[in-house]
């Protein structure tokens, strides 16, 4: 089975601070996806990355940027949190070549910026 | 770019009731199409999918989706529902999209379903 994990399951910072989520996954997929899930919105992508070291903006990128330095491994970086990031973080990946890009999920990040 | 649209936002059952959950797309080259679903407290999980062929897809759990093209429409079914499959329901597209031709997937807002007992 496809495992995704995130470094953290709640996390509480404080306005200003710079933010580190950690995403890995174990099935060799090369796509890697960051999503932010709030009540009454949905997913939303912020970045997604297609191999290592190749980062695409999705649908909400502002005030958030990611590294992609291995294949397993996907950061989003909060540069500056701020408290209208409080939200619901998922990491998904899938597989390039199969399965129409079927997303694997780990748990989720819930972030509260103080 | 596609957006998906789901109809409705929350859906309350009895037991035993049947299911529909309505969702549309709007893209107009080929599509991949998907369910997942999200129980309380777990993660996101694939409930079914369609690639092409047959446009009755079944899924998991006794779940079944129809697409029809004409339609620009993916709805979900399920015949008899069950107090076990209270949880939030997402239709996602995946279709070409970025700077270098990339697939993206496109979620739809979400149905939260709760089944009374």
């Amino acid at each position: 089975d496809v495992k995704v994990t995130q470094s953290s399951r709640y996390l509480v910072k404080r306005t200003g601070e710079k933010v580190f989520l950690e995403c890995v996954q174990d099935m060799d997929h090369e796509n890697m996806f960051w999503y932010r899930q709030d009540p009454g919105l949905g997913l939303r992508l912020i970045y997604f990355s297609y191999d290592v070291k190749m980062k695409e903006k999705g649908d909400i990128p502002e005030g958030y940027s990611v590294s992609r330095e291995k294949k397993e491994r996907f950061s989003l970086i909060l540069e500056s949190a701020s408290t209208n990031q409080t939200s619901m973080y998922l990491c998904a990946s899938s597989d390039l070549l199969a399965g129409g890009n079927e997303q694997f999920f780990g748990p989720g990040t819930r972030l509260t910026v103080l | 770019a596609q957006s998906v649209s789901q109809h409705n936002h929350h859906v309350i059952l009895s037991e035993a009731a049947s299911l529909e959950l309505g969702c549309n797309y709007s893209y107009g080259g080929t599509v991949n199409l998907f369910w997942y679903v999200q129980y309380p407290g777990q993660h996101l999980q694939l409930l079914l999918k369609y690639f092409s062929g047959d446009p009755l897809v079944k899924g998991i759990k006794g779940f079944e989706a129809e697409f029809i093209k004409s339609k620009f429409s993916f709805n979900l079914r399920k015949p008899s529902v069950q107090w076990s499959d209270t949880a939030e329901y997402f239709c996602a597209v995946n279709a070409l999209a970025g700077s270098g031709g990339y697939q993206k997937v496109t979620f739809g807002i979400g149905t939260k379903l709760q089944v009374i007992p």
